[in-house]
């Protein structure tokens, strides 16, 4: 049982550098969604896709791109890695119905230096 | 005013303790609430979905005041196990699928 797998489990940048993350779900879940978490901030929305070929912003899009080209992949680009995009990312997946729980990859640890 | 809000803790009880954890949300819309539990370093997985009516599973007890617009976790007997961290999740509705997410609140179980 795959579920959402997210690669890589670890990254380290240089400052400047692009990369994307992946994130592909085996559910055929219409919502996916991008999170970072930070000591102390709990979960933050960076992006999130109600559909293949839609997208939108959470509440910290800045300096990340996404496109939603299959109901099963989702990737993040990092256009410019920053030290302050440091941090855990979290990608997840959800049926859009109501009282539908959300599924986690395991997460990839950036660390921009 | 934020989404969700939990206090973050921590929680330090003793093994066979009851204790139990409280989640506020803003919008009076939210139709969709759920515990998350995160272990660390690790992703967030679903403990349990919180029902109008309330809803228990073993030692685990949810409830939703809709009128005073909160979730609460009750957690009895606590194991060591139960160390980690828990993550209210609120639904609003609008669009469905996206959950807004407290802070968590950490809880240490010691022996």
């Amino acid at each position: 049982n795959a579920g959402v797998t997210q690669t890589p489990k670890f990254q380290v940048l240089k400052t400047g550098q692009s990369m994307t993350l992946q994130c592909a779900q085996d559910m055929n879940h219409e919502y996916m969604s991008w999170y970072r978490q930070d000591p102390g901030m709990g979960l933050r929305l960076i992006h999130y896709s109600v559909g293949a070929g839609i997208t939108d912003q959470g509440e910290v899009p800045n300096g990340y791109n996404v496109s939603r080209s299959t109901t099963e992949d989702f990737p993040l680009r990092l256009l410019s890695a920053a030290p302050s995009q440091t941090s855990v990312y979290f990608c997840a997946s959800s049926s859009q119905g109501q009282g539908e729980e959300a599924f986690f990859g395991q997460g990839t640890r950036l660390t921009v230096v | 005013r934020k989404e969700v809000e939990q206090d973050p803790g921590p929680f330090n009880v003793p093994e066979g303790a009851t204790v139990a954890f409280n989640c506020t949300y803003s919008n009076s819309a939210s139709q969709s609430f759920f515990w998350y539990r995160q272990d660390c370093r690790k992703e967030p997985k679903l403990l349990m979905s919180v029902y109008s009516s309330g809803n228990e599973d073993g030692r685990f007890t949810a409830q939703l005041n809709r009128a005073s617009q909160y979730i609460s976790l009750l957690i009895r007997d606590s194991k060591l196990s139960d160390s980690a961290t828990y993550l209210c999740a609120v639904n609003r509705g609008s669009t469905l699928g996206r959950l807004y997410f407290g802070r968590g609140t950490q809880l240490t179980v010691w022996p």
